[in-house]
């Protein structure tokens, strides 16, 4: 299957500072990604879609001035958790997806994801 | 937001017996997808089955898809202990020029040895 990378896979950040997490493809190019969120004993819920070379749509409830996303290629997107505080302590996982020209493209395609940062805000 | 529902929430079962769980979603699907979760670790793609198909095997894994009732199952036979973990159904709808996967909420197998 492909490759996506996930960087840091852990990180402890002071709360109030900014952290910055990475997910990059590593043999095909994504124009698109996802970010998914998953507190302790709960489901991965999708944070938003990151679309290369235009601006990422959140899901309901989710802080777009606070969880910054930026894909600026086609194999890197970033997510940066600003001014973070203790209750954004979770894992967080992205995701890449390969691009299609229509429904029936992807009709076997598989999600391909990275090996996930867990985040903690003391 | 949640795409699905599992159940059981939880599962105990005892090393060499088969498990059972259920996803069930809202909307119109692609495929549909099977993820493990060893605890605070990565995802594991598990199986993926497609709209059109209504049962895939792999190795100890049985899938089958109900389109009409907008549900799923996966079956593990012969479990082990290595098996245990969090089993997550995840669904994929075509979006626009993307495929967008939504999880369910998932369901913690554990096997005793």
């Amino acid at each position: 299957g492909a490759v996506v990378s996930q960087h840091p896979s852990r990180v402890i950040c002071k709360s109030g500072t900014s952290v910055k997490i990475e997910c990059r493809s590593l043999d095909f190019q994504a124009t698109t990604m996802f970010w998914y969120r998953q507190f302790p004993k709960q489901s991965l819920m999708l944070m938003a879609t990151s679309n290369e070379g235009s601006k990422a749509t959140y899901e309901q409830g989710v802080e777009k001035d606070k969880f910054l996303i930026n894909h600026a290629s086609l194999t890197l997107s970033t997510l940066t958790v600003t001014s973070a505080h203790p209750e954004d302590s979770s894992f967080y996982i992205c995701s890449a997806g390969k691009p299609g020209r229509s429904e029936l493209s992807f009709l076997n395609t598989e999600a391909f994801f990275g090996q996930g940062t867990r985040l903690t805000v003391v | 937001s949640q795409q699905g529902e599992e159940d059981p929430q939880a599962l105990s079962i005892q090393e060499g017996e088969n498990a059972t769980m259920n996803c069930s979603y809202k909307t119109s699907i692609n495929n549909l997808q099977w993820y493990r979760q060893n605890s605070g670790r990565g995802l594991v793609h598990l199986i993926l089955i497609r709209s059109n198909e209504r049962e895939k095997h792999s190795g100890r894994l049985r899938v089958t898809l109900d389109t009409s009732k907008k549900s799923s199952s996966l079956l593990i036979t012969a479990s082990r202990a290595a098996d245990t973990a969090s089993y997550f159904c995840a669904t994929a709808l075509y979006s626009g020029g993307y495929q967008k996967v939504t999880f369910g909420t998932g369901t913690k197998l554990q096997v005793i040895p």
